[in-house]
């Protein structure tokens, strides 16, 4: 069974621009959350998607956009780039998040450079 | 606000030895989830165990086990018999439980393992 699929792998953008970054879950999860990962502030949560709605969302600017379209395929947006924004994001997935039984599996990110 | 600490910014250990891995968390939920993670050099991050708050028993998987402390807020994750693929970035996180499904992981700044053959 396919793991969780995230394009583009890598990527460089000037300051300023936007970038769309995708993520495929495995087949049958409907929850999504993605994650930017940086040296300097570790790893923390961007937003979550269920079923197509934002359910948890991490305190990040409005630059940073996202949506979950209903074969549960999310991508998230960012805009306007800063140097800052250079990290690796990291996707998520999962069947629910109500039951003890449910585990959160990962992709390999997408490594963004901001220059 | 729920907040993970990994004291331990790098480890190192013998091939074949065992070590163990630091972890602490403040919650005042009831009800909540502890894993850790490995993330290798390729940089995806793989589940090396999970626990949830109400059991007792400390979970076990293979060469892995944790140490749940839930009075201390301790999760202490031991690593027997290392291999060199062992070799990794390791994050504690926490899930909480309460208050409707979530997958929102919070993560502890992780501790880098070194293992010398």
């Amino acid at each position: 069974k396919a793991g969780v699929t995230q394009t583009p792998r890598y990527l460089i953008k000037t300051r300023g621009q936007q970038v769309t970054l995708s993520c495929s879950p495995i087949s049958g999860h409907r929850s999504v959350s993605w994650y930017q990962q940086t040296p300097g502030q570790g790893l923390q949560f961007l937003f979550e998607y269920f079923s197509e709605t934002q359910r948890n969302k991490g305190n990040f600017p409005g630059r940073f956009s996202g949506r979950q379209f209903s074969n549960s395929r999310s991508e998230m947006n960012v805009s306007t780039l800063e140097l800052g924004d250079s990290a690796l994001y990291l996707c998520a997935s999962s069947r629910t998040g109500s039951d003890s039984g449910n585990t959160i599996y990962f992709g390999e990110g997408s490594w963004l450079t901001v220059v | 606000a729920q907040t993970v600490t990994q004291s331990q910014p790098e480890m190192s250990v013998q091939e074949a030895e065992t070590v163990t891995l630091s972890c602490t968390y403040d919650t005042s939920e009831s009800d909540y989830y502890l894993f850790w993670y490995k993330q290798p050099p390729s940089r995806q991050m793989i589940l090396v165990i999970r626990q949830e708050a109400y059991k007792q028993q400390n979970a076990t998987e293979n060469r892995f086990s944790v140490n749940f402390q839930k009075a201390a807020k301790s999760f202490s994750l031991k690593i027997s018999d290392s291999q060199l693929g062992d070799a990794a970035m390791y994050f504690c996180a926490y899930r909480s439980g309460n208050g409707g499904a979530t997958n929102k992981l919070i993560f502890g700044t992780g501790t880098l393992l070194a293992v010398q053959p």
